[in-house]
Order: C-alpha cells, then structure tokens, then sequence
C-alpha cells in the first residue's frame, strides 16, 4: 500500500505570497491531520479533517487554514505568509478503525 | 502540553539494546502511549503503541509499567540506521479529533 505523499517536497516563497501545500493520504484513509515542525517549537499540531469536515484545531493564527476533499485529499493553506512560517509541514493520515496516525515526508517551505 | 518526560539523549553501541524510557505520571486509563521516531528531517516513523500490556513488533517492544506511569522502548539489536530523535506520546483522544502532542523527545545516537 502506498504510503501518505504530500506536494511539493520544497517550495521557497517571499514574504507575504501565500502558499498551497497538498496531501494525498493512505488508500482508504479518511482523516488528515495537519502538524508544523520548527527548531524552535518542535512539531506542533495545526488541524485536522475527517469526512471533509474540521474536526479540530490547533492553536495557530486564522492565515492557516486547510480543507479536505471528497477522495480524502488535504491540502493546507497559508495566507501573508511570515519569516515564521519557514518549516516543515507534515501530513499524517489516519484509518477510521485504527488511532494509528501515518506521516508523509512532509514539504519544506521556506520564506525569505 | 506533552504529557512526558524523556531524556534529551541517549548513546547506544551498535548491535545492543537501546533501551529508551518515558514517564507519563499523569496519563489516563484510556490513554494509549505512542512511540514514533523521526530521522533527519524526515516524516515521523510510527514504532509501536500499547494501553498496559507489553508489545512486541517486528521493530520493537514496548514495556509500559503496571501503573503505567513509565514505559520503556526496547530496540533489540540497534544499528546505525536506529539514529533518531525517538518521541513518547501519549494520545489525546478527544471526542471528535485526534491529534498527537510531541515533546522534545530523545535522540538516541547508535554508534559503532
């Protein structure tokens, strides 16, 4: 079975761009959970999507922002991007008959 | 908001056990504990997860302690591949979501 893939690998944008990041999760997976890692605060939880519906939130600012699609396909967005936002973000996917989440090998962003 | 405490390192020689503790003085009864690993800015690697009883899969076992409060992942024969920041979670099951709180973790260093 495949394993989660997340689009693009590396993505370098400016300040104030905003930026799609894409997740296709595990065949049969239905949730979608969003996470940013940083060195400064490790990896923290951004939200996540079952059924196409946000089922929880982390505690990030409105320009995060994500959906989830009828095939279970994520994707995340970050509006006015910020010298912060540099990092790697991470999809995981999940079964509904399993609390087992599995990690994509999420994409760099980096903001200049 | 992690709920544990690993130590912030670890060595261990090449071809031994390593041995990586956790506590988790506050988890709750229906509280799993979770270990994953991540390799150098790679996607977190799921290890193994277990409620009370010891587990053991095909890359570890988990000896969580009777009042739970500890648990300890036991690679059996480590190798240099096994160098990674190992990460003991416990799982935050809310009524609708799941998301997975990450500490700092301990990064275990397998060296010949």
């Amino acid at each position: 079975k495949a394993g989660v893939t997340q689009t693009p690998r590396y993505l370098i944008k400016t300040r104030g761009q905003q930026v799609t990041l894409s997740c296709s999760p595990i065949s049969g997976h239905r949730s979608v959970s969003w996470y940013q890692q940083t060195p400064g605060q490790g990896l923290q939880f951004l939200f996540e999507y079952f059924s196409e519906t946000q089922r929880n939130k982390g505690n990030f600012p409105g320009r995060f922002s994500g959906r989830q699609f009828s095939n279970s396909r994520s994707e995340m967005n970050v509006s006015t991007l910020e010298l912060g936002d540099s990092a790697l973000y991470l999809c995981a996917s999940r079964g509904s008959f399993t609390d087992t989440q599995y990690f994509g090998p999420g994409t760099r962003l980096t903001v200049l | 908001d992690a709920k544990t405490t690993q130590p912030p390192s670890m060595d261990c020689a090449e071809g031994r056990a390593a041995n990586l503790p956790c506590n988790h003085s506050t988890i709750s009864g229906n509280e799993y504990v979770y270990w994953y690993r991540q390799i150098h800015s790679q996607g977190p690697q799921y290890i193994i997860h277990g409620l009370k009883n010891n587990e053991t899969n095909e890359m570890a076992s988990l000896i969580i302690t009777e009042d739970r409060k500890s648990s300890t992942l036991i690679l059996p024969h480590a190798t240099l591949r096994d160098t990674a920041v190992y990460y003991c979670i416990v799982r935050s099951d809310m009524e609708y979501g799941n998301k997975l709180v990450f500490g700092a973790g301990t990064i275990l260093r397998v060296k010949s």
